[in-house]
């Protein structure tokens, strides 16, 4: 499984955009893309998933350069609520039974 | 969206007696279900994978004989810890894979606080 590498942590400011870079130089053809947040003593919860390029949805956007070896989550207009854990995974759904291996994580402060 | 629910989410007990924590996917039927253990401030580590119908898979440094997992369903799985002990104190967390999607789609509980007095 293709081990990846975020920043400890960020700290922002409400209201600003935060963007969130995860390195995964050694991500398979196969595999995809998603990042989880976590709050304290709550499990995981998804946030995003993608492939290649880029995908939005309500809460966040993904961009994928065409090497795939590095993702961005973007968080727009940050609140306090956003202030968590973010866990950026890759991994194939096929493979080793769709295990997901947690990394270190990027703890975001949004500050007021 | 999917559902995964724990039970208990906290649990007390004294070292030496044995706990039972469930993870049930209540609207989708999963084959697949993890656990992990996460303790303060650092990430979550995969424990064990549990197959419905057949024995779990354990990571590398994990003893099968001190947690216990049993998926006797297609929507519940359980991870008893044996003997307790103080340093088996953690957050225990499980997520279930929706077997009817075409992808990895992993749903979490929301964990299983632990305290081993």
């Amino acid at each position: 499984l293709a081990k990846t590498t975020q920043p400890i942590s960020m700290d922002s400011y409400e209201g600003q955009e935060v963007n969130i870079t995860c390195s995964h130089n050694n991500i398979a053809t196969n595999d995809y893309i998603t990042w989880y947040q976590q709050f304290p003593s709550q499990g995981p919860r998804f946030i995003i998933q993608g492939y290649k390029t880029k995908v939005t949805n309500e809460v966040a956007s993904l961009f994928i350069p065409a090497d795939r070896k590095s993702s961005t989550l973007s968080l727009p207009r940050v609140s306090l609520s956003d202030t968590a854990v973010y866990y950026c995974l890759v991994g194939d759904g096929n493979n080793q039974g769709g295990k997901l291996i947690f990394g270190q994580g990027t703890e975001l402060s949004v500050k007021p | 969206g999917a559902v995964v629910s724990q039970h208990p989410s906290r649990v007390i007990c004294k070292s030496g007696t044995s706990v039972k924590i469930e993870c049930r996917s209540l609207d989708f039927q999963a084959t697949t279900m993890f656990w992990y253990r996460q303790f303060p401030k650092q990430s979550l580590m995969l424990m064990a994978t549990s197959n419905e119908g057949s024995k779990a898979t354990y990571e590398q440094g994990v003893e099968k004989d001190k947690f216990l997992i049993n998926h006797a369903s297609l929507t519940l799985s359980t991870l008893t810890v044996t003997s307790a002990h103080p340093e088996d104190s953690s957050f225990y967390i499980c997520s279930a894979r929706n077997s009817g999607s075409s992808y990895n789609e992993q749903f979490f509980g929301p964990g299983t606080r632990l305290t081993v007095l």
